[in-house]
């Protein structure tokens, strides 16, 4: 039973470039978490889906960041006009029920 | 706002050295526990969930104590593969899943 996968592991952008993560959840798991973890810093909430809809995404910057789970393919977390400050592990969780979740291996990010 | 606080930052100990790693924690209400592992570069790999005071779950050498203030890692007699970040994070009562990390523990085994 494969994990939470996640692509890409690692990711450049220039200022100003856009930035797609994908994540794809553990087979039978319809609840999928996006988390940010800054250097020095503890893993920080983003959003929270389900299939086609965005259950809380109290976590998300206003502006720039979007997220999606779509009815097929994976959670895709994109971040438009990135600067030096996104740079960071971006990791996907999955879990079959609102309970425990099991985190995938995650995206670092560098915004150079 | 819910808020998790974990002690030390980092732990250093001689293999065999028995410790305990701990975790506080303030939530309106407790849904559950999670105590994670964390390797350098990698994704936070999921140890034991603890729902009510008084429970205790063990794995290996780790054993995992809930009371209503706060939660317990007891790693016994570690081995240098037990170095790693230890996450702790709770998730409350309610509508929304999102769970609340602590900063996480440092520790380091030496042989």
């Amino acid at each position: 039973n494969a994990g939470v996968m996640q692509n890409p592991r690692h990711l450049v952008r220039r200022r100003g470039q856009e930035a797609r993560l994908r994540c794809s959840p553990m087979k039978g798991h319809s609840h999928v978490y996006w988390y940010r973890q800054l250097p020095e810093e503890g893993l920080k909430f983003m959003v929270y889906l389900q299939k086609e809809n965005i259950i809380d995404e109290s976590g998300m910057p206003k502006e720039r960041f979007s997220a999606e789970f779509p009815k097929e393919g994976p959670s895709i977390l994109r971040i438009q006009q990135v600067v030096r400050g996104d740079s960071a592990a971006y990791f996907c969780a999955s879990s079959p029920v609102a309970d425990t979740q099991y985190f995938g291996p995650g995206t670092r990010l560098t915004v150079l | 706002e819910d808020q998790v606080t974990q002690s030390p930052e980092a732990l250093r100990l001689q293999e065999g050295e028995s410790s305990s790693l701990n975790c506080s924690y303030t939530v309106s209400g407790l849904r559950g526990l999670f105590w994670y592992r964390q390797d350098p570069g990698k994704g936070p790999e999921f140890l034991f969930t603890l729902y009510s005071a008084g429970e205790e779950k063990e794995k290996e050498r780790l054993k995992a104590t809930l009371t209503k203030k706060e939660s317990f890692l007891h790693i016994t007699a570690p081995k240098p593969e037990d170095s790693a970040t230890y996450l702790c994070a709770v998730l409350h009562t309610g509508a929304n899943s999102k769970l609340t990390f602590g900063k996480g523990i440092t520790l380091s085994v030496r042989p």
